[in-house]
């Protein structure tokens, strides 16, 4: 059973700090999402990570994928409000057949003036 | 126009009642998602369809039933719906032949009474 663990679920943070977010999978995969979701709205996506090392960043968010160790972190550089949102990591199972993505719980993400 | 449309956006219904959740596509993608929202629990998957004639079960499928339509439609239905059925639901699409991105759709905000 393919398991997805982020942390923390919940940051408070002040504008201007950096920060990550882990994001810690259980079985072998090649492929790391990460999402941004506003509170009722939908998934917006981030980044997609499809190789061990592999690195994105887009303005303030920097992504990264270590399949060895079956980690991805999402880093914060220079928080600004307007990144306060939920931010989701997910994993495609590769075994079984099996389709789809598998999520974490998501961390909710406040960013203070 | 929405690449991934769900209708309704909302709705709230009785306890026992049958209803239908309805996604279309334009994107051409032949994989297609159910996924259900709870607060703090992130995204899990219903049911997934690789084809008209492929239609499979996810991790949380009790209670749910799928039908896919054509291509671009892919719905779903709670029986004899019942209060924890009250979630977000979204429809997504993939086709890793160009690529590895999922699309979401807006959502459904469902509340069960």
């Amino acid at each position: 059973e393919l398991k997805v663990e982020q942390n923390p679920l919940f940051l408070s943070m002040q504008e201007g700090k950096n920060y990550t977010i882990y994001c810690n999978y259980s079985t072998t995969s090649d492929r790391l999402y990460w999402y941004r979701q506003d509170p009722g709205k939908s998934l917006e996506s981030l980044f997609v990570l499809l190789s061990n090392g592999a690195v994105k960043q887009e303005g303030r968010l920097m992504a990264s994928l270590d399949t060895k160790a079956r980690l991805s972190t999402l880093h914060i550089t220079a928080a600004v409000h307007d990144l306060s949102a939920t931010y989701f990591c997910a994993v495609d199972f590769l075994g079984g057949g099996a389709d789809g993505l598998t999520f974490g719980k998501g961390t909710h993400l406040i960013i203070q003036p | 126009d929405a690449d991934v449309t769900q209708t309704p956006r909302n709705r709230i219904t009785k306890t026992g009642k049958r209803i239908m959740l309805e996604c279309s596509q334009t994107k051409g993608h032949d994989r297609m998602y159910w996924y259900r929202q709870d607060p703090g629990l992130g995204l899990q998957l219903i049911y997934y369809s690789f084809d008209v004639k492929d239609i499979n079960k996810g991790e949380i499928s009790d209670g749910y039933s799928v039908s896919r339509q054509a291509q671009a439609k892919f719905s779903l239905s709670l029986e004899s719906a019942i209060p924890n059925q009250t979630a977000l639901y979204f429809c997504a699409t993939s086709d890793p032949a160009t690529g590895y991105g999922y699309t979401f759709g807006s959502g459904t905000r469902l509340t069960v009474v």
